[in-house]
C-alpha cells in the first residue's frame, strides 16, 4: 500500500538557518503531495500542495518539490524564524473517488532564538 | 472565519466508561474525517465520511469505537466502553476534497 518516510527528528536550528526536512513516498499510480503543520495544542494545517511531477509548492517562506524520479518531496525555507517551530508532516493522496491522506509520521522542528 | 469545532476539549474518565466526541465541520464541507494522534504510534486515521455516509473505518477498534454522522452539522466518535490504551488527542477534519482538510483543535482524552 501507499506510505510516506520522514527523516528522522527532533530537528533543532537557529533562526535564519536553512531548513530541509525530507520526505519520500511508495505509491501506485500518480498522487498527489502534501505538508502539513501543527503548531502547538493546535490541529494540522495544510501547509503546501503539489499534484503532479515537477510542480512546486509554496507557502509562507516553505517550498517543495514534486520529483516522481526519486519519489521525494523534501520541505525547504531559506531562513527559519522562531514561529516556524511545530510539527512537519508529509502526506501523499492517491486521489481516487474515495481516496484518503496517507501521513508520515511527523518531525519536530525546534528553532532557537 | 469558519473553522471546525470540537467538544469537549478536554477529557478525564475512568476505565470503563462510555466517552463521546463530538465535530463540527465547516458548513459545506461533505467528508468528515476522525483521527488518533499518540506519541508512539502518530497520526492515525480511524474512519471518515462522505455527504454522511461511512466510506471506510477500518482503523477503528469495532468492538469499542463508533462513529456516526446524525445530520450534516454533526460528526459523533464513541468509545464503549473505554481503556487507559486509548488516552491520546482525539483529532476531526472536514473539506471538500480529500486533501483540502481543515482539522478541529482536538479533544484531548485521558483513560485512567
Amino acid at each position: 500500500g501507499d506510505s510516506v518516510t520522514q527523516m528522522e527528528g527532533p530537528v533543532t536550528l537557529s533562526e535564519e538557518a536553512f531548513l530541509t526536512i525530507n520526505c519520500t513516498y511508495t505509491a501506485t499510480g500518480y498522487p498527489s503531495l502534501f505538508w502539513y503543520v501543527q503548531y502547538p495544542g493546535e490541529g494540522l494545517q495544510l501547509l503546501l500542495k503539489a499534484t503532479k511531477a515537477d510542480d512546486k509548492g509554496s507557502n509562507k517562506g516553505f517550498e517543495a518539490t514534486y520529483r516522481k524520479e526519486t519519489t521525494s518531496f523534501h520541505l525547504e525555507k531559506g531562513s527559519v524564524q522562531v514561529s516556524d517551530s511545530a510539527v512537519y508532516f508529509c502526506a501523499l493522496s492517491d486521489g481516487g473517488a474515495n481516496s484518503k491522506l496517507t501521513f508520515g509520521k511527523g518531525i519536530t522542528l525546534s528553532v532557537r532564538p | 472565519d469558519a473553522r471546525v469545532t470540537q467538544t469537549p476539549r478536554h477529557k478525564v474518565t475512568e476505565m470503563g466508561q462510555e466517552v463521546t466526541m463530538r465535530c463540527q465541520p465547516i458548513l459545506g464541507h461533505n467528508t468528515v474525517f476522525w483521527y488518533r494522534q499518540t506519541m508512539m504510534q502518530g497520526l492515525e486515521l480511524l474512519a471518515y465520511f462522505r455527504n454522511r455516509a461511512p466510506l471506510d473505518d477500518s482503523g477503528m477498534p469495532k468492538d469499542r469505537f463508533s462513529a456516526e454522522m446524525p445530520d450534516a452539522t454533526l460528526a459523533t466518535l464513541k468509545i464503549q466502553p473505554s481503556e487507559p490504551r486509548d488516552s491520546a488527542v482525539y483529532f476531526c477534519a472536514s473539506g471538500l476534497e480529500v486533501y483540502e482538510q481543515y482539522f478541529g483543535p482536538g479533544t484531548r482524552l485521558t483513560v485512567t
